[in-house]
């Protein structure tokens, strides 16, 4: 069936460390995929997003890349910040699909230290 | 400004009670969903509406009721039968054109407890 596997956390870095949150996927054809981010008290906020292979998404400094030959969407930031704190979701969708239907994984609580 | 409304904020349900959550939508989405979330366990999803007057069983639906009579609302009702409800529960839509498919927007959510 089509899934999506991210790292457990928490991950906990240093202000000015570098992100790498891993996602892998199983699909059939070609999903889309997506980075979501939920803050603290909050409900979820797209972060980015990347529609076929070589697709970089980018956005508030977060990047992605579509990988079609890992199966992979890993996230990525230069230099987290505080208030990057958050949990972050790997998602697919598979748009030829009638039901609209997002697969989450079960997401990356992200701590940043000051 | 157009977003996802949820109320109440925070709810408790007394043993037997059922207890409804609102979801309201000015993006004029077609499709509105329910998800469940617990610690350590990402999203499940309860019920999807694709369009008014008809909706589908997600992954729990169990123990859970929904109506779609308008395009704007999408009430979840947690029923007695639900024994485990304490959760936090998120409201999302979407839209149907090719570039707004599958993204979904998200409420800011209802924390459920058990009295």
């Amino acid at each position: 069936g089509n899934s999506v596997t991210q790292m457990e956390g928490p991950v906990t870095l240093s202000e000015e460390a570098f992100l790498t949150i891993n996602c892998t996927y199983t699909a059939t054809g070609y999903p889309s995929l997506f980075w979501y981010v939920q803050y603290p008290g909050e409900g979820l906020q797209l972060l980015l997003k990347a529609t076929k292979a070589d697709d970089k998404g980018s956005n508030k400094g977060f990047e992605a890349t579509y990988r079609k030959e890992t199966t992979s969407f890993h996230l990525e930031k230069g230099s987290v910040q505080v208030s990057d704190s958050a949990v972050y979701f790997c998602a697919l969708t598979l748009p030829w699909n009638r039901d609209d239907k997002i697969i989450f994984g079960k997401g990356t609580r992200l701590h940043i230290l000051p | 400004d157009g977003g996802i409304t949820q109320s109440p904020k925070y709810l408790f349900r007394k043993e037997g009670q059922n207890v409804t959550l609102s979801c309201e939508q000015n993006l004029n989405h077609d499709a509105m969903y329910w998800y469940r979330q617990d610690p350590g366990q990402g999203l499940r999803l309860i019920y999807y509406s694709q369009i008014v007057n008809d909706f589908q069983k997600g992954d729990i639906a169990e123990g859970y009721s929904v109506s779609r009579e308008k395009k704007e609302s999408f009430p979840l009702t947690v029923t007695s039968a639900q024994k485990n409800p304490t959760a936090f529960y998120l409201c999302a839509s979407s839209g149907t054109n090719y570039l707004a498919k599958n993204i979904q927007y998200f409420g800011a959510g209802t924390r459920l407890s058990v009295l």
